[in-house]
């Protein structure tokens, strides 16, 4: 069974801080996996997404992960935090089936409320 | 969320009574889903539909109901069956590489 677990279920830090949202995931076969982040009473919008190419994935508002295979694991983070980078965060892979077929459906993490202080 | 609209942002439903929450998207996907949110939870599956005039049940199909008579639209339907709707609902649409693109959200409370 394909699933996600991220560790945290609540990060603080401090503005200017680094920060590390931490993922671990399940999966027989190579996933796809992307990194959400929500701001409270909004939709869900895309930060980054693995899909097998370069293991060190950039995406917006200086956010980065790395894929590592022999750790499952696909850790969010930034080298410095803002007060606008308050958010939940929700890691999340690609549901596959036998062969690596995608159904097209996505498996949550349970999401880590990140707090910045001033 | 650009290019996909979910209406009302908020709804009341009373009790035994249906309600239809709207998704319309403007991105020419083929699929769309619709998942339910509760605090500590994570989102949850309900329907999704990878063509139009189809759709499979998801994780908690229970209680609603969907239709896909338009490739732009993918209305759910909480029935009177679902006994704990009060949830945030989100739309969303698969692009390229797997990828889902959300709607804004509908909050649903019972009066």
């Amino acid at each position: 069974a394909q699933s996600v677990t991220q560790l945290d279920s609540h990060v603080s830090v401090s503005e200017g801080t680094p920060v590390l949202l931490r993922c671990n995931y399940s999966s027989s076969y190579s996933p796809s996996l992307f990194w959400y982040v929500q701001h409270p009473n909004k939709g869900l919008q895309l930060l980054l997404k693995y899909t097998s190419a370069a293991t060190l994935v950039k995406g917006i508002n200086g956010f980065e992960a790395e894929f590592k295979k022999s750790e499952t694991s696909f850790h969010l983070t930034k080298p410095s935090a803002h007060m606008s980078d308050a958010a939940e965060y929700f890691c999340v892979v690609n549901l596959l089936g036998a062969g690596g077929t995608s159904y097209g459906k996505l498996t949550f993490g349970q999401g880590t409320i990140l707090t910045v202080h001033p | 969320d650009g290019g996909i609209t979910q209406s009302p942002k908020y709804l009341f439903r009373k009790e035994g009574q249906n309600v239809t929450l709207s998704c319309e998207q403007n991105l020419n996907h083929d699929a769309m889903y619709w998942y339910r949110q509760d605090p500590g939870q994570g989102l949850r599956l309900i329907y999704y539909s990878q063509i139009v005039n189809d759709f499979q049940k998801g994780d908690i199909a229970e209680g609603y109901s969907v239709s896909r008579e338009k490739k732009e639209s993918f209305p759910l339907t909480v029935t009177s069956a679902q006994k704990n709707p009060t949830a945030f609902y989100l739309c969303a649409t698969k692009g390229q590489a797997e990828t889902q693109y959300f709607g804004p959200g509908t909050r649903l409370l019972v009066l």
